[in-house]
């Protein structure tokens, strides 16, 4: 267990939909990563989050968006969903830049 | 910028041999480079890290790393195979300031009895 929480397990829903993913960090981690696994593209980063602000962006589509809250947890926003968003998405969490991230469980999102 | 290739997309070993996991990275600042395990719909389990100093690095269930700058390599390395140890692995980098961890495609190691 590596102490990220990541909510819901899997999550099914229609094309054109807007669905949330929501992450809790390990306690006292200030860093949250999220991070999109499916089979043709791999493991690609999205967006990093430190301390409520943004702080690096990776391959993130613009129908994409996230934020931290005051409490650290983070959630990730997905609109006007296709079938190919449908992946794994994964929440990390790290006290260091450049330090180990640890990684939640995912939530599988299937777009159909 | 930052890239990672993993040769081999499925490495077979038998059990109690020993498992050679290749990565070749490329950064354009000092990397900090990172082993990850993944068990069917798991997460990512860190198995190890290089940051800085000592070159090689030893992590969980046996498992060791060298980093060689001159080769710009971080080849993963157990020196006897378990069956439990058949999963994808990933290598990743990233430059240590504020991005994201850089992943390759993964190698999926099958473990024969």
């Amino acid at each position: 267990d590596s102490g990220v929480t990541q909510t819901p397990k899997h999550l099914i829903t229609a094309t054109g939909q807007r669905v949330t993913l929501r992450c809790s960090p390990r306690s006292g981690d200030l860093s949250v990563y999220w991070y999109q696994q499916s089979l043709d593209q791999g493991l690609q980063f999205l967006i990093q989050y430190y301390n409520g602000e943004e702080r690096a962006k990776g391959n993130i589509l613009e129908r994409f968006s996230a934020q931290q809250f005051p409490d650290l947890h983070s959630e990730l926003n997905l609109s006007s969903l296709e079938l190919g968003d449908s992946a794994l998405y994964f929440c990390a969490s790290s006290g260091t830049f450049g330090g180990e991230q640890y990684f939640g469980p995912g939530t599988r999102l299937t777009v159909t | 910028a930052q890239s990672v290739t993993q040769l081999g997309s499925h490495v077979s070993v038998s059990e109690g041999a020993l498992v050679l996991l290749r990565c070749n990275y490329s950064s354009s600042v000092p990397p900090y480079l990172f082993w990850y395990v993944q068990y069917p719909n798991q997460g990512l389990q860190l198995l190890l890290k290089y940051t800085t100093g000592a070159t090689l690095v030893k992590g969980i269930n046996g498992f060791e790393a060298e980093f060689k700058k001159s080769e710009t390599s971080f080849h993963l390395t157990k020196p006897s195979a378990h069956m439990s140890d058949a999963a994808e692995y990933f290598c990743a980098v990233t430059g240590g300031g504020a991005d994201g961890l850089t992943f390759g495609k993964g190698t999926h190691l099958i473990i024969q009895p």
